[in-house]
């Protein structure tokens, strides 16, 4: 399994702004991703983040928007740049550890004004 | 295209009972399949997972049936308690990356 923690777990934010999300996880993984939920709604996936290689963007998301660091294997950073309204959701850092099981960080809540 | 559905967004049940949450997938080569449970301010937690090789699969009064011929799979809580409130999703894995259902609202009533 892994333990995943992420900072700031909340925030407000003013439109036109940035927030960069913090991701930690207890182990090295070399798979990690990044998603967003927005409320009452799944998961979509925003970008896989593999340490050593550049992150790879789902259909939708592009990396002026939401670019990524992934410096080592224990930990990553999504930014939100040029926040609007519409971004205001919950982003979920997410592992996998093995081949199959997955494991999600406890989310940051995002509200922008 | 692929996508994972689920049948009911919302599902009330009384304490004790036992609860059936339901889920459909499309992608016949899907050969993994995983269980998550999200409350309230939390991210998704693993619950079961189950391969496709298996019919069912049992964990701690967890249940998962997988029906490939259908594509349909299932997940039974046995004696459902209160700290079962959550948002259940189910999610189509194995060598892709997980496709998330819509989710289930799972309300258990005192």
């Amino acid at each position: 399994s892994a333990v995943i923690s992420q900072k700031p777990s909340r925030d407000i934010c003013q439109r036109g702004t940035s927030l960069t999300i913090q991701c930690q996880v207890d182990s090295q993984v070399t798979m990690m991703f990044w998603y967003r939920q927005q409320p009452g709604q799944s998961l979509t996936l925003i970008a896989t983040a593999n340490q050593g290689s550049e992150a790879t963007y789902e259909s939708g998301f592009v990396i002026d928007k939401f670019p990524i660091s992934r410096p080592n294997l224990t930990f990553s950073t999504l930014t939100v740049s040029n926040m609007s309204p519409e971004d205001s959701s919950i982003y979920l850092c997410s592992v996998r550890p093995g081949s199959y099981e997955q494991y999600f960080g406890p989310g940051t809540r995002l509200t922008v004004t | 295209g692929e996508s994972v559905g689920l049948h009911l967004p919302t599902l009330s049940v009384q304490e004790g009972d036992n609860s059936i949450i339901n889920c459909a997938y499309s992608n016949s080569a899907s050969d993994y399949f995983i269980w998550y449970k999200q409350e309230s301010g939390k991210g998704p937690q693993f619950i079961i997972d189950i391969r496709s090789n298996m019919d069912k699969r049992q964990g701690q009064r967890v249940t998962v049936l997988l029906n490939k011929t259908v594509k349909h799979l299932s997940l039974q809580i046995a004696a459902t308690q209160p700290g079962d409130s959550a948002v259940y999703f189910c999610a189509e894995g194995g060598s892709y990356i997980p496709t998330f259902g819509r989710g289930t609202s799972l309300i258990v009533h005192p």
